[in-house]
């Protein structure tokens, strides 16, 4: 089965800010690599898809990245919306999620 | 208005059976493959289970496997998920969602907003 690790697992950030979110697959998945923001209580949106696709509706602050087992979630400057948690999902064999990363104010 | 809602949660005894639904309205849901998500209090995403647009495949992750069973009724606009043998381990929120495109792999597009399973004694 293949392993999706999200770093870091939690991020303290102000508004502004520049941030990257890392997700490594343990094997290649040819970049079937999806990017979701999810708030307490609420089910998870979609954010890039395709590894740099982004889903329609989704702000262009938002990017992805990377390639083979490496990628990246970029938000160029952080939005009070944007505190949330972020998982990445393999969409190649078996849908797995990576644990998340949960950014927070700093 | 596109849309998904689950509903047949509850508290249930560790062992015993439930059955979840899902209602989808606003688009042709027999044209999507489907599946069930869940996630423990306070804790990540865990996919369960997939269903084919024509129910001819399903995939289910190896911590269900065995107990649980996806099912679609495509002229009710409907998914289940059949959740035999429950352990305390299960309790979650299940999301059923929408694989967002008919005919090429993508991510999950439309979900509802959860049914919440306990198991406890």
């Amino acid at each position: 089965d293949i392993q999706m690790t999200q770093s870091p697992s939690t991020l303290s950030a102000s508004v502004g800010d520049r941030l990257t979110i890392t997700c490594r697959a343990s094997q290649s998945i040819n970049n079937w690599l999806a990017w979701y923001q999810q708030k307490p209580g609420k089910p998870p949106k979609v954010l890039i898809y395709k590894a740099s696709s982004l889903e329609s509706g989704v702000p262009s602050r938002f990017s992805g990245s990377g390639s083979g087992t490496e990628f990246t979630l970029t938000i160029s400057s952080l939005q009070p919306d944007d505190f949330a948690t972020y998982y990445c999902q393999e969409y190649n064999s078996y849908w797995t999620f990576g644990q998340g990363t949960k950014v927070e104010i700093k | 208005q596109v849309r998904l809602v689950e509903s047949g949660g509850g508290v249930v005894q560790p062992g015993r059976s439930l059955r979840l639904s899902c209602a989808a309205s606003g688009f042709t849901s027999s044209s999507y493959a489907m599946h069930w998500v869940r996630q423990a209090p306070g804790k990540g995403l865990q996919w369960v289970a997939l269903i084919s647009s024509d129910a001819r495949n399903k995939y289910y992750a190896d911590s269900v496997k065995g107990r649980f069973t996806i099912s679609r009724d495509n002229s009710k606009n409907t998914l289940y998920l059949q959740m035999n043998s429950l352990t305390i381990e299960d309790t979650a929120v299940y999301y059923c969602a929408r694989e967002g495109h008919a005919t090429q792999p993508h991510p999950f597009d439309i979900w509802g907003l959860g049914t919440v399973l306990t198991v406890s004694s």
